[in-house]
């Protein structure tokens, strides 16, 4: 497996502000990606983000609200724009390994209020 | 932590029985399927995975089933512990087709009886 660490953990934030998340890998990957997981649901997948390029996001998501950075292997931030409450949610990084394991960090656990 | 899942399907157990957590998928190309274990206020653990061209894959307590024919996923977990108490999702990709973002099931809660 791979060590996934996140930045901030847990956070609390005010509305219409913007907060970026940080995605270390101890390992360089091919293939990252941001899902979400809001309160009592399950995961949903934000955007895959693609090393020296633009990320590719998933219907729903869009690159103003979600913008995404990777500028290396190892490494991706994801930022959530002007955020409302809608966006208390745990953001999860995800990373896949030889073989097409796929893991997961700890999350982001943030609340907006 | 927070708790996932508050309004997961719950499925409760007594300590050292066998637990069977099910899962449907949709997408006949999906052809890799994992299962993961997420605890309250953290991320989800992978567990074990299964390729389409097996229908069976045995780990450590835990077995994983495959019936494509139905679209069908089980995990079964031998002798449960408290510490198997937590939200279990599935989840499918379609590798064959170069994707590797996964697709999620909404997930079931394990609640293991004392």
């Amino acid at each position: 497996s791979a060590v996934i660490s996140q930045k901030p953990s847990r956070d609390i934030c005010q509305r219409g502000t913007s907060l970026t998340i940080q995605c270390q890998v101890d390992s360089q990957v091919t293939m990252m990606f941001w899902y979400r997981q809001q309160p009592g649901q399950s995961l949903t997948l934000i955007a895959t983000a693609n090393q020296g390029s633009e990320a590719t996001y998933e219907s729903g998501f869009v690159i103003d609200k979600f913008p995404i950075s990777r500028p290396n292997l190892t490494f991706s931030t994801l930022t959530v724009s002007n955020m409302s409450p809608e966006d208390s949610s745990i953001y999860l990084c995800s990373v896949v390994l030889t073989g097409n394991t796929i893991y997961f960090g700890e999350g982001s656990w943030l609340t907006v209020v | 932590g927070e708790s996932v899942g508050l309004h997961l399907p719950t499925l409760s157990v007594q300590e050292g029985d066998n637990s069977i957590i099910n899962c449907a998928y949709s997408n006949s190309a999906s052809d890799y399927f994992i299962w993961y274990k997420q605890e309250s206020g953290k991320g989800p653990q992978f567990i074990i995975d299964i390729r389409s061209n097996m229908d069976k894959r045995q780990g450590q307590r835990v077995t994983v089933l495959l019936n494509k024919t139905v679209k069908h996923l089980s995990l079964q977990i031998a002798a449960t512990q408290p510490g198997d108490s937590a939200v279990y999702f599935c989840a499918e990709v379609a590798v064959g087709t170069g994707r590797r973002a996964l697709t999620f099931g909404s997930g079931t809660r394990l609640q293991v009886q004392p």
